[in-house]
């Protein structure tokens, strides 16, 4: 059974930084592209950033670059998500998601979600 | 980057068809084939329900029918259950590694 379980969350002044982590299970990690999206409150949802099964390619939305990093480590099975310079309108749910293998843009498990709140 | 845009509601009874709508441009929806459409209900995490425009994951029932025209994809949901009722939300590759999603559709059965 593929689990993703996020955690990391929580409540961070803003200009703060957050580590996210994704841990998975029940497949073989290496082998596919993940990424995270993020819903603010009463929002929909929004996608944050990809990245490829071996960690080289990494794109990102516009409003995160250069704050926002994804990375993960294939021996761990754990996605991560580096996140810096936080603003209020980071608010939201950061949910991790595999991505359906051969197709690069559709997630096909999802975590939970984690909350992430920017507030002073 | 634009949000795709979607009827921010729909409705049916019991047994009828709904079609939900997603339009974009020539710069997402309409230039590739990766739309994609996801169920969500209060407090859960999405559940993709179609990729690829028309292809359904396994377990998705074939009441749920995906497709595009141009610039817009559609989702159809046939002989609807009180178990549809939920937000629905379509995104689609927009080209330079970008994916963009709808704002939701939140769908009712009456």
């Amino acid at each position: 059974e593929v689990q993703l379980l996020e955690s990391g969350g929580g409540l961070v002044q803003p200009g703060g930084s957050l580590r996210l982590s994704c841990a998975a299970s029940g497949f073989t990690f290496s082998r596919y592209a993940m990424t995270w999206v993020r819903q603010a409150p009463g929002k929909g949802l929004e996608w944050v950033s990809s990245i490829s099964d071996n960690g080289r390619r990494t794109y990102y939305v516009d409003s995160v670059k250069g704050r926002f990093t994804i990375s993960r480590d294939n021996s761990k099975n754990t996605l991560y998500l580096q996140m810096n310079s936080l603003r209020a309108e980071d608010t939201a749910v950061f949910f991790c998601a595999k991505i359906v293998g051969g197709s690069a843009w559709a997630s096909d498990y999802w975590g939970q979600g984690t909350l992430v709140t920017v507030s002073s | 980057q634009s949000a795709l845009t979607q009827p921010p509601s729909a409705s049916g009874s019991p047994g009828q068809s709904v079609t939900i709508s997603c339009t974009g441009t020539s710069s997402d929806v309409g230039g590739y084939n990766y739309v994609s459409w996801y169920q969500q209900r209060p407090g859960k995490a999405p559940k993709l329900m179609i990729y690829e425009v028309t292809k359904r994951p396994s377990g998705v029932p074939d009441r749920f029918f995906g497709s595009k025209s141009g610039n817009t994809a559609s989702l159809t949901v046939s002989g609807l259950q009180a178990e549809d009722e939920a937000d629905y939300y379509c995104s689609s590759y927009a080209g330079s590694n970008n994916l963009v999603f709808g704002g939701g559709t939140k769908l009712t059965v009456l």
